[in-house]
């Protein structure tokens, strides 16, 4: 496709329950970023790859959250033990490179219950 | 306080008024982007700018960076530009820019 693709859209957890979110970037960006947006808020960065590098993870809120680019190119979210506090939109995005215009999908909506 | 602040937070325009929505930051940056988001969660790039002045058909954005805002214009507004305008900053230099956000404004026009 054209554009960044994320699945599923949407996703109902259970508490306690490991999920794993998908990232399909435009072919041949190089940087992926995941972001985590709560209800009301602005998006806040999670973790950021550089092909298959993981070069910025600063931003996961936990050890239960683990990331994952293993090709360069489809990467994946994924959160062990799921709590209500994880309850968010998670939004990729993709880049062609250093400093230029961000792509986003149209990120996968997480409910834990 | 937050390193992005938006103003205002919510927006309620009649078709046709022009409309300002400013962001101001308090770090460095190496680029400030607006972006739109639609109820449902998509996020399209309006602008990417490190200086001056962009537009692209009746959207207008500026920079200033001495003073650290920047403004989005929105000209002869209509009912589709409900959404909402988000600012972000990037801050990389070395490797991409992961983007830092404002908390959004939500505008609304009205026929």
């Amino acid at each position: 496709g054209a554009g960044v693709s994320q699945s599923p859209r949407y996703k109902v957890a259970k508490r306690g329950q490991d999920v794993a979110l998908r990232c399909d970037p435009i072919s041949g960006h190089v940087s992926l970023f995941w972001y985590q947006q709560a209800l009301g808020q602005g998006p806040e960065f999670l973790t950021y790859f550089q092909n298959e590098a993981q070069l910025d993870k600063s931003g996961l809120p936990s050890d239960r959250f683990f990331a994952e680019r293993p090709e360069g190119s489809v990467s994946t979210l994924k959160i062990q033990r799921t709590q209500q506090e994880d309850s968010a939109v998670y939004l990729c995005a993709s880049s062609p490179g250093r400093n230029t215009e961000a792509f986003f999908g149209q990120g996968t909506r997480l409910t834990v219950v | 306080k937050n390193e992005v602040e938006q103003s205002p937070q919510n927006l309620t325009a009649q078709e046709g008024e022009f409309i300002t929505i400013n962001c101001s930051y308090s770090v460095g940056i190496s680029a400030l982007h607006w972006l739109q988001q639609h109820p449902g969660g998509g996020i399209v790039s309006l602008f990417m700018l490190s200086s001056g002045k962009k537009k692209h058909g009746r959207l207008i954005a500026t920079i200033n960076i001495q003073e650290k805002h920047s403004s989005l214009h929105i000209t002869a507004s209509h009912p589709r530009d409900s959404a909402v305008y988000i600012c972000a900053v990037g801050r990389g230099t070395g490797t991409a820019s992961k983007l830092t956000f404002g908390t959004g404004t939500r505008l609304q026009v009205t026929l």
